[in-house]
């Protein structure tokens, strides 16, 4: 089945500065890949998906990379802010109706 | 729209005891799930709906049972409750004609077993 990995587990930045969080797959038939955002008390929130006809997808500073080859596929944030602060989780399907989640990267910004 | 909701918020059960978590769409969508998120992991698959009337287990369905009578409402229920099921759970749904697509998450309810 689908193990989805997720570094680094920590991760703490100064405003202004990159962030980038890496994640591995191990179903190389995986076409979907998400990016979640938690807030505190919150539930995730979709930030960025990837599917695996592309390589990169931009959406203003928030950025995914995918590498079928290799089986990762990464979240790159720039000019971090006070308010990126959250955890953010990766995801890769582990069947058409399934989703197998990494196990999450807390983000500090510190202004 | 209000989305996905789940109530309640909050709840402290006794080992033994059984409740029912209650999650509503209005979005119309065909898909829904259960997730329960133990502290500083992911979130770890409890059941799925693909459509009213069909349900099937995910990753960790041991304890647990679901019910799909309508598009809207996807009820969890713990029949037994046990330590280990302390945790926090999250109701999610998603529209989809094949394949998966972005899951919208309620705000969760959080349980303790004691």
């Amino acid at each position: 089945g689908e193990n989805v990995e997720q570094h680094p587990s920590t991760l703490s930045v100064q405003e202004g500065d990159s962030a980038v969080i890496k994640c591995t797959y191990s179903d190389s038939a995986s076409n979907y890949f998400p990016w979640y955002k938690q807030e505190l008390g919150k539930g995730p929130q979709l930030i960025i998906d990837i599917r695996s006809n592309v390589g990169e997808k931009k959406d203003q500073r928030i950025a995914v990379t995918l590498n079928k080859t290799a089986k990762h596929f990464s979240l790159h944030i720039t000019e971090t802010q006070p308010e990126d602060s959250a955890v953010y989780f990766c995801a890769a399907p582990y069947n058409n109706n399934d989703m197998r989640f990494g196990a999450g990267t807390r983000l500090t910004v510190k202004p | 729209n209000a989305g996905v909701t789940q109530t309640p918020k909050f709840r402290i059960l006794k080992i033994g005891q059984s409740m029912t978590l209650q999650c509503t769409q209005d979005m119309n969508h065909n898909y829904m799930y259960w997730y329960r998120q133990d502290p500083g992991m992911g979130l770890k698959l409890i059941y799925y709906s693909v459509g009213a009337g069909i349900t099937d287990k995910g990753e960790v369905p041991n304890g647990y049972n679901v019910s799909r009578s309508t598009t809207e409402d996807f009820p969890l229920r713990l029949e037994l409750a046990a330590p280990s099921q302390t945790s926090v759970y999250f109701c999610a749904s998603s529209y989809s004609t094949s394949g998966i697509y972005e899951q919208y998450f309620g705000p969760g309810t959080r349980l303790t077993v004691t």
